[in-house]
């Protein structure tokens, strides 16, 4: 049964440094590791998704990195800025289903 | 191009009423996901629709159910409300042939069962 764990669950951090976000699962078979971004009382915006043949993928100030054989996904970001804060979830897609486990999250606040 | 919409936005219900959620995807998906997320935890998923049939079930018990629309519009019916029911009901949608089960969300339904 796969399990999604997402450390730290809560961060704050002055403005402008760079963070890295923590994200394992447990069964390494996986096919996608897609990271959202939620704010509060409102629906996923999707960040990045990272298929099984991939090992990263970024977009602006955002890297998302997958290691299946340690059954982690890191989300690094670069020069946060008090836009970043919101509660970033992680989940997994194992191969062979359709339903995406999520973990519980992780929730950013970045201070100016 | 508009993306994943729901209805209503906010709900009130009462123990043992029956409530039903709306979603229309993104333009040019056809598969749509329906999750449960309760307050501070992440989304539970409880089934995906694809060409109007259920495709994958969660561990939700069978007084939730859904339909897909021939334009690929869901609907999640919820039956004999439980306070336990309440929160966020989020739909997903996918472009299965394009991109295989990237899943885009839409609003959420905030459901407040009293």
């Amino acid at each position: 049964k796969q399990e999604v764990t997402q450390i730290p669950a809560a961060l704050s951090v002055p403005e402008g440094e760079n963070l890295v976000l923590n994200c394992s699962f447990t069964d390494s078979a996986i096919y996608n590791l897609q990271w959202f971004r939620q704010d509060p009382g409102k629906g996923l915006t999707s960040l990045l998704l990272i298929q099984s043949s991939q090992r990263e993928q970024t977009s602006g100030r955002l890297n998302a990195s997958l290691d299946k054989s340690s059954g982690r996904s890191t989300l690094y970001i670069a020069a946060s800025q008090p836009g970043d804060s919101a509660t970033y979830l992680c989940a997994a897609l194992r191969g062979g289903t359709y339903k995406y486990i999520f973990g519980t999250g992780t929730r950013l606040k970045v201070l100016a | 191009d508009a993306g994943v919409t729901q209805s209503p936005t906010h709900l009130i219900k009462t123990r043992g009423q029956q409530v039903t959620l709306r979603c229309s995807p993104k333009s040019g998906h056809d598969t749509v996901s329906w999750y449960q997320q309760a307050l501070g935890q992440g989304p539970q998923f409880i089934f995906q629709y694809y060409e109007e049939e259920e495709r994958q079930r969660g561990n939700f018990p069978d007084r939730f159910s859904g339909h897909q629309f021939p334009n690929y519009s869901s609907e999640l019916n919820v039956n004999a409300l439980l306070l336990g029911d309440s929160a966020l009901y989020l739909c997903a949608s996918s472009p299965y042939r394009d991109n295989p089960l990237e899943q885009y969300f839409g609003p959420g339904t905030r459901l407040t069962v009293t």
